[in-house]
């Protein structure tokens, strides 16, 4: 079964630190991978997304995640982390349910705390 | 583009009544919406996929005769809870997808739902 984990439920960085979250996933086929953002009582704001090719892929809001096959990771960094990066943050993978549609298998998320 | 919006933004009602909740696409026709619900501090748990002009797939454990989908139009679905219980109090977020096929949702802002 399709699942995906995120290790880390709660980080806290310090405002201009970089970031790493972490996130891997378990695919029996080639997978379709996204982070998303979720601030307080808000929906999910796509950050970025990975289908094929470069894995290495550049999302909104100066965010990156690298695909590693090898270790079925997708984890998302920022280089310097802005106090409006606090949020939850949660992995996704895409899988097909059935003729050409496709669900979302989330992760549990991982909170991000910035202290000033 | 690609904007999802939901009605009401939060709605509080009695144990036993029904309540309705609106997901609209705004600038797209979408094929397929989603209905998720989120628990406090959790991910997000899909409970059903709806295609516009067919009945409403239901993720296992769902009861589909207490969550009502319709998917009337191609820019509307809704969610009725029926005979609403405080177990019933979440977080209620939509999703919508454009094409068939395609892998990308895009969220609403969601529902919470308090039963009392």
């Amino acid at each position: 079964a399709q699942s995906v984990t995120q290790p880390d439920i709660h980080i806290t960085v310090s405002e201009g630190a970089s970031l790493e979250l972490r996130c891997n996933y378990s695919y029996g086929a080639t997978p379709y991978l996204f982070w998303y953002v979720q601030s307080p009582g808000q929906g999910l704001q796509l950050l970025l997304k990975y289908f094929s090719g470069d894995t290495l892929v550049q999302g909104i809001k100066g965010f990156e995640a690298e695909f590693k096959r090898s270790q079925s990771s997708f984890n998302l960094r920022k280089p310097s982390v802005h106090w409006s990066d606090a949020a939850e943050y949660f992995c996704a993978v895409a899988r097909q349910s059935g003729g050409s549609n496709y669900k979302l298998t989330f992760g549990k998320g991982t909170l991000l705390t910035v202290n000033p | 583009g690609a904007v999802v919006s939901q009605h009401p933004s939060w709605v509080i009602c009695k144990s036993g009544t029904s309540v309705k909740i609106e997901c609209r696409s705004l600038d797209f026709q979408a094929t397929t919406m989603f209905w998720y619900r989120q628990f406090p501090k959790q991910s997000l748990m899909l409970m059903a996929t709806s295609n516009e002009g067919s009945k409403a797939t239901y993720e296992q454990g769902v009861e589909k005769d207490k969550f009502l989908i319709n998917h009337a139009s191609l820019t509307l679905s809704t969610l009725t809870v029926t005979s609403a219980h405080p177990e019933d109090s979440s977080f209620y977020i939509c999703s919508a997808r454009g094409s068939r096929g395609s892998y990308e949702q895009y969220f609403g802002p969601g529902t919470r739902l308090t039963v009392t």
